[in-house]
């Protein structure tokens, strides 16, 4: 089982649409989670941090589920520049390493 | 936000040379850089952690010898892919963390280097 899993896509949705990634970890101890966007041969740009209580940011929510271990995005009214990977990252303390997660790709249409 | 420099951006390469990647912290000190390749549709992959002075960690299965890290300031670290073969043709960014390291630490990555090797 990977470490970080989260569903490869590609999620095609028009523009408007209200779309939802889903992302899980498998080691518990896990303190820190975060979104990530990357755009083809660019390097990831932090999106936004996860908080225990979720987060809202714009049209971009996050939360988190720590029981379940799994995190997600939702993103309201796409836009066509939402399109883009979306990478779910999650971190520890105590020298555990940043895992990054394959990555989610969305496509926005017009 | 910090800025991470990485450079080149774009390396054609034939087989067998040797590539220098540059990873530079413009307005922080980094301590600690990381190292990762990223092939198509896959996820990040870290290869070696870059510590400034000291020698770096690499992850299992990569090759020391094959990719050599320099981290000889507080503001540079490079990556040497020695004797390149067209499977070492890959997307290589950098990273640096601003701050201790902790949970609530953040990256920030550097543009990346796509290498080519014919």
């Amino acid at each position: 089982r990977k470490e970080v899993e989260q569903d490869p896509g590609p999620f095609n949705v028009p523009e408007g649409a209200t779309v939802a990634f889903n992302c899980t970890y498998s080691n518990s101890a896990s303190q820190s989670f975060f979104w990530y966007r990357q755009d083809c041969r660019k390097e990831p740009k932090l999106l936004m941090s996860v908080y225990s209580s979720g987060n809202e940011d714009g049209r971009f929510t996050a939360q988190l589920n720590r029981a379940s271990q799994y995190i997600s995005l939702l993103i309201r009214d796409s836009k066509l520049s939402d399109s883009a990977t979306y990478l779910c990252v999650v971190k520890g303390t105590g020298g555990f390493k940043t895992i990054f997660g394959a990555g989610t790709r969305l496509f926005v249409k017009a | 936000g910090a800025v991470v420099s990485q450079h080149p951006s774009w390396v054609i390469c034939k087989s067998g040379t040797s590539v220098k990647i540059e990873c530079r912290s413009l307005d922080f000190q980094a301590t600690t850089m990381f190292w990762y390749r990223q092939f198509p549709k896959q996820s990040l992959m870290l290869m070696a952690t870059s510590n400034e002075g000291s020698k770096a960690t690499y992850e299992q299965g990569v090759e020391k010898d094959k990719f050599l890290i320099n981290h000889a300031s507080l503001t540079l670290s490079t990556l040497t892919v020695t004797s390149a073969h067209p499977e070492d043709s890959s997307f290589y960014i950098c990273s640096a963390r601003d701050g201790g390291a902790g949970a609530n630490e953040k990256l920030f990555f550097g543009s990346g280097t796509q290498l080519s090797v014919l």
